[in-house]
């Protein structure tokens, strides 16, 4: 059972357009949402986070959503760069044994079209 | 500042054979350790987690096993290898207590023939 979903396996974008990259969630108990972005043959590394306390997070060219009621997330890049061309993973946080878990899902390969 | 390092970056094992690979964390104490697998085409996987020396959680049945011999290297094994074994595997780290920003390694692109 996948707790967090990205049903678009891959997106394109123009360069200078928005990027918007979706993920669900089923477990209402995930507290803590995070982006990753990965490039080939290295391990991901962290984009940008959210609170489930909040609705929206901004780090410059970078916002993450939160919908809580839809359990829905998404992640908006603007203006979209080649260099933004990744595959993008979103996880969630929830308690699993004696520790915190993050759970990924199954990334969006973003393409940035020059 | 903390490095996470892996090796070796790729691995090429005939099915049967074991395996070892291994990471190391510096720059910081007590981190919690975690081995995912990212299968082609798929997303990463959580296999194993330590918040400590010697404490071992799996996530999944399998054919691997992890061990955590000292505070800041973890290590990820196999007897005998199944074609099965084949990804990306990815080893990462985090606060203490925390667990939600994880600082991933290089992986390590495991075939296996």
């Amino acid at each position: 059972d996948q707790q967090v979903k990205q049903n678009s396996p891959s997106l394109s974008v123009q360069e200078g357009r928005i990027s918007i990259l979706n993920c669900d969630y089923t477990n209402s108990m995930f507290d803590y949402f995070l982006w990753y972005k990965k490039y080939p043959a290295e391990g991901p590394t962290f984009l940008i986070s959210i609170s489930s306390i909040k609705d929206k997070n901004e780090d410059g060219r970078f916002t993450v959503f939160l919908n809580k009621s839809a359990k829905h997330l998404s992640l908006h890049i603007v203006p979209s760069q080649p260099g933004d061309s990744a595959v993008y993973f979103c996880a969630a946080r929830g308690l699993s044994g004696s520790a915190r878990q993050l759970t990924f899902g199954s990334g969006t390969q973003l393409t940035v079209l020059p | 500042s903390q490095t996470i390092h892996q090796w070796p970056a790729t691995l090429v094992q005939p099915v049967g054979s074991p395996l070892s690979l291994e990471c190391t964390v510096e720059g910081t104490s007590n981190p919690n350790l975690y081995w995912y697998r990212q299968a082609a085409g798929r997303g990463l996987q959580l296999l194993f987690y330590s918040v400590g020396i010697g404490q071992i959680s799996s996530e999944v049945p399998q054919n691997l096993s992890a061990s955590r011999p000292q505070d800041r290297q973890f290590i990820l094994s196999s007897k005998k290898l199944l074609l099965s074994d084949s990804g990306f595997y990815l080893c990462a780290w985090s606060v203490m207590g925390e667990g939600d920003e994880q600082f991933f390694g290089p992986g390590t692109r495991l075939t296996v023939l």
